[in-house]
């Protein structure tokens, strides 16, 4: 596609419950990455991906977060168990090099109640 | 580990004016990238500018150009000709050595345009 699509755009959950966030990356843009963005604050980085692998998941606040990107493209942030600090944007982006920076989506806003 | 600071929370300038928005960085690599993100009110993150820490030159993108200065771990972002449409929340980034690719952000600048 042309730029980077995350969907849903608003999501909001009961405490406990599992929440799925898709982004789908910029087409051959082989890099995708997710951040969480808590309200006033810079992104935070959760997770890397080059191809299907997880390259660096140092991010991860948890064992209850968890990505996935099986064939490449399309990537799924999961969330078990949702908190009310899992309340943020999370944003997805993907880059074709470094120096380029990165093309980030819309975002997601979670809101856990 | 990586650290930016953004010590300006909000600026205002003036239509046609010139700003600049402060950055400075703290890593013990080498090797790293510094990045100037924009964030308008819709919340899509907008990039604007790379500077490279071998780069000899300041980057230029358009009306953007980077102040860096290595010895002084800043590299403040300058926005010529200011415009209304420039009013958005602005950061700072820094990405370290060359597999690595996470980015540290700073807590941001917002930025106001005034007519």
């Amino acid at each position: 596609g042309a730029g980077v699509s995350q969907t849903p755009s608003n999501k909001v959950t009961e405490k406990g419950k599992y929440v799925e966030l898709r982004c789908d990356p910029i087409s051959g843009h082989t890099a995708l990455y997710w951040y969480r963005q808590s309200l006033g604050q810079g992104p935070e980085f959760l997770i890397y991906f080059q191809g299907t692998g997880a390259a660096d998941d140092s991010g991860l606040p948890n064992d209850r977060f968890f990505a996935v990107r099986p064939e490449g493209s399309v990537s799924t942030l999961k969330i078990q168990r949702t908190e009310r600090g899992d309340s943020a944007v999370y944003l997805c982006a993907s880059s074709s090099g470094f120096g380029y920076g990165y093309t980030f989506g819309s975002g997601t806003r979670l809101t856990v109640v | 580990a990586q650290k930016i600071t953004q010590t300006q929370p909000g600026m205002f300038v003036q239509e046609k004016e010139a700003v600049t928005l402060d950055c400075t960085y703290d890593t013990s690599d080498p090797s790293y990238g510094l990045f100037w993100y924009k964030q308008p009110s819709s919340g899509e993150m907008i990039f604007l500018i790379y500077q490279g820490s071998y780069d000899q030159q300041n980057a230029t993108e358009g009306r953007y150009s980077l102040n860096f200065q290595k010895a002084r771990k800043s590299a403040n972002l300058v926005i010529s000709a200011s415009q209304l449409g420039d009013s958005a929340m602005y950061f700072c980034a820094i990405g370290v050595g060359g597999s690595a690719r996470q980015l540290t952000f700073g807590s941001g600048t917002q930025l106001t345009v005034l007519p």
